[in-house]
């Protein structure tokens, strides 16, 4: 196990409802990214955050934001949910990054109906 | 464009053969790559990672080889084992300012006993 853990397992909201998705990073772990896996495909790099500050963003909009806390967990909230917005979220946490390797939780599975 | 893709979607190999997973990347200003392993209801897990200042890297039972020259990675498995069985991605590290990681649609490893 890598020590990445996410809640909660699965999710199933409406249409234009807000949903929050937690992770906790393995300890002394100050980044933190997130990923949307749909069905059947590669993950796509939502943002990172290092140290609690925003590190780099893949082209998801606004309503797609994140939050780290001091004590290695993070957040991450969905606005005004859309169908498409169903899919595996996966967060990874790493020591530092760049290239630190980065150590996967088991996902989040949200279903938006 | 940012896009990270593989030339096969599904592999099928015999137990004790060699695999060999490709890989296409478009960013040649990226100078890092990973392979990823994702077993069902797992997240990705890190198998071996190569700089762009290198060509090939060994790992254990794996091999990554990267050729610049046509934007192309391969992972290689030797003796093929049931327990290979997975999704296999490559990823690459972008820094734009920011680092994120792109990650191909990936291959699915069938190994037959």
């Amino acid at each position: 196990e890598t020590g990445v853990t996410q809640s909660p397992t699965h999710l199933i909201k409406t249409r234009g409802q807000q949903v929050t998705l937690r992770c906790s990073s393995q300890s002394g772990h100050n980044t933190v990214s997130w990923y949307q896996q749909a069905l059947g495909q590669g993950p796509q790099f939502i943002f990172q955050y290092y140290r609690e500050e925003e590190n780099g963003r893949g082209n998801f909009p606004p309503r797609f934001s994140g939050l780290q806390f001091p004590n290695y967990s993070s957040e991450l909230n969905v606005n005004a949910l859309e169908l498409d917005d169903s899919a595996l979220y996966l967060c990874a946490s790493s020591l530092g990054y760049g290239t630190d390797t980065q150590y996967f939780g088991p996902g989040t599975r949200l279903t938006v109906l | 464009g940012e896009s990270v893709g593989l030339h096969l979607p599904t592999l099928s190999v015999q137990e004790g053969d060699n695999s060999i997973i490709n890989c296409a990347y478009s960013n040649s200003a990226s100078d890092y790559f990973i392979w990823y392993k994702q077993e069902s209801g797992k997240g990705p897990q890190f198998i071996i990672d190569i700089r762009s200042n290198m060509d090939k890297r060994q790992g254990q039972r794996v091999t990554v080889l990267l050729n610049k020259t046509v934007k192309h990675l391969s992972l290689q498995i030797a003796a093929t084992q049931p327990g290979d069985s997975a999704v296999y991605f490559c990823a690459e590290i972008l820094n734009t300012g920011g680092f994120k990681t792109i990650f191909g649609a990936g291959t699915r490893l069938f190994v037959k006993a």
